[in-house]
């Protein structure tokens, strides 16, 4: 089956540092891949995406990469801001051969950042 | 106004009570998910529905039970409540008419609470 996997959480960095966190996945067919951000108290928003191999996905100086050939999608941030402190979802959609998604998303387990001044 | 909105936001209910939780969405989509999330799980998928005659079981239906009233309103039962259905439920859109332009978006709304004592 479809599955993602995060790296270990949760992850504590000073304002400005760099950030990366990893993801990789399995898929049963041609994945698109997803970063979606949870901050306090609200829901998921899409972060940024990437639907073909070798595309970067980008959005509020956040960078995804997907790398076909490692199966990964690793997320990076050259410099984090206290606002930046949410949980983090790598995600997939997998879609068929005829082009069309199944239109469920699998989630990896989700990756708390805290940023400190 | 939210495009997404979920009620209650909050609920605490007793084990063997029966319990709706309701969403709503103007965003004119036509497919739908109810996800639930717990700590160090990310987000797993409940059931989805693809339109008002398409309702679909996802990876943990057991225990819950789905109403799709109208395009705009999907409904998610637990017909008798048990402790380890304490969660936080997510509702989803996403437009299957966007191919190829984010068909595999989803849009979340902000989250249900739920307490089972």
């Amino acid at each position: 089956g479809d599955s993602v996997t995060q790296m270990e959480g949760p992850v504590t960095l000073s304002e400005e540092a760099f950030l990366t966190i990893n993801c990789t996945y399995t898929a049963t067919g041609y994945p698109s891949l997803f970063w979606y951000v949870q901050y306090p108290g609200e829901g998921l928003q899409l972060l940024l995406k990437a639907t073909k191999a070798d595309d970067k996905g980008s959005n509020k100086g956040f960078e995804a990469t997907y790398r076909k050939e490692t199966t990964s999608f690793h997320l990076e941030k050259g410099s984090v801001q206290v606002s930046d402190s949410a949980v983090y979802f790598c995600a997939l959609s997998v879609i068929n051969a005829g082009g069309t998604s199944y239109g469920k998303l699998t989630f990896g387990q989700g990756t708390i950042l805290t940023v400190h001044p | 106004d939210a495009d997404v909105t979920q009620t209650p936001r909050n609920r605490i209910t007793k084990t063997g009570k029966r319990i709706m939780l309701e969403c709503s969405q103007t965003k004119g989509h036509d497919r739908m998910y109810w996800y639930r999330q717990d700590p160090g799980l990310g987000l797993r998928l409940i059931y989805y529905s693809f339109d008002v005659k398409d309702i679909n079981k996802g990876e943990i239906s057991d225990g819950y039970s789905v109403s799709r009233q109208a395009q705009a309103k999907f409904s998610l039962s637990l017909e008798s409540a048990i402790p380890n259905q304490t969660a936080l439920y997510f509702c989803a859109t996403s437009d299957s008419t966007r191919r190829g332009r984010g068909e595999y978006e989803q849009y979340f709304g902000p989250g249900t609470r739920l307490t089972v004592t």
